[in-house]
């Protein structure tokens, strides 16, 4: 499978603290996405990182990207009940029109 | 307008039924995709339509048959399915490929 891995599966935080999530993935990428899923719902696209960069900001996150040990990890600062949501990383492989998403950090922050 | 509209939003289909799932979009994206997820699952991708020609199956089984009929417009036809076919289904489409996705809030499918 070409799946990426997340690590940890479930989060539980209380607001104010900081929620740091892991993918590891397996084939080379063009870039390294990020997206949010609220309970049943549509997936929102949070950021995007090429395979160029090291490291990514926007608002309360922080993206990083180590393409020599095929990992990434999403930082989220001073974490909101809102921001409870499942949260997936997915790869876009050069020369292909897959987007493919790794198994997906469930966070719960509680207020 | 960053929508992208899946109709209807809930289906329930018998076995021997024969339905189609729609998505829209008016972005001018050129790349459009069809995801299907089970609960606490991860999205798991079907097909993928570049400039209107189908250019990703991942081995999906005949009785989805999906259909791209304008650069706006993405279908699935669905025909005999399974319980197990029974999820969430996710339209998203991207400018071309490997970009920012948006995604449509989904058709949520029960086969009986």
């Amino acid at each position: 499978s070409q799946q990426g891995e997340e690590d940890p599966q479930a989060l539980s935080i209380q607001e104010g603290e900081n929620a740091t999530m892991n993918c590891s993935y397996k084939t080379s990428i063009n870039n390294l996405q990020w997206y949010r899923q609220n309970s049943g719902r549509g997936l929102v696209h949070l950021i995007l990182i090429r395979s160029n960069e090291r490291e990514k900001h926007s608002g309360r996150l922080r993206v990083t990207l180590d393409t020599s040990k095929k990992s990434s990890s999403l930082l989220i600062t001073a974490s909101r009940a809102a921001d409870t949501a499942s949260y997936f990383c997915a790869t876009a492989a050069p020369n292909t029109d897959k987007l493919i998403f790794g198994t997906g950090t469930r966070l719960q922050v509680f207020p | 307008d960053t929508e992208v509209t899946q109709t209807p939003k809930h289906l329930v289909m018998g076995m021997t039924n024969k339905k189609s799932l729609k998505c829209e979009q008016h972005m001018g994206h050129r790349a459009m995709y069809w995801y299907k997820q089970k609960a606490k699952k991860p999205p798991e991708l079907m097909f993928v339509y570049s400039y209107e020609k189908l250019s990703i199956n991942e081995s999906v089984p005949s009785r989805f048959s999906p259909e791209c009929p304008n650069s706006s417009l993405l279908n699935l036809h669905l025909h005999a399915l399974q319980p197990e076919d029974s999820a969430l289904y996710l339209c998203a489409s991207s400018q071309v490929r490997g970009t920012e996705a948006f995604f449509g809030q989904g058709t949520r499918l029960t086969v009986v």
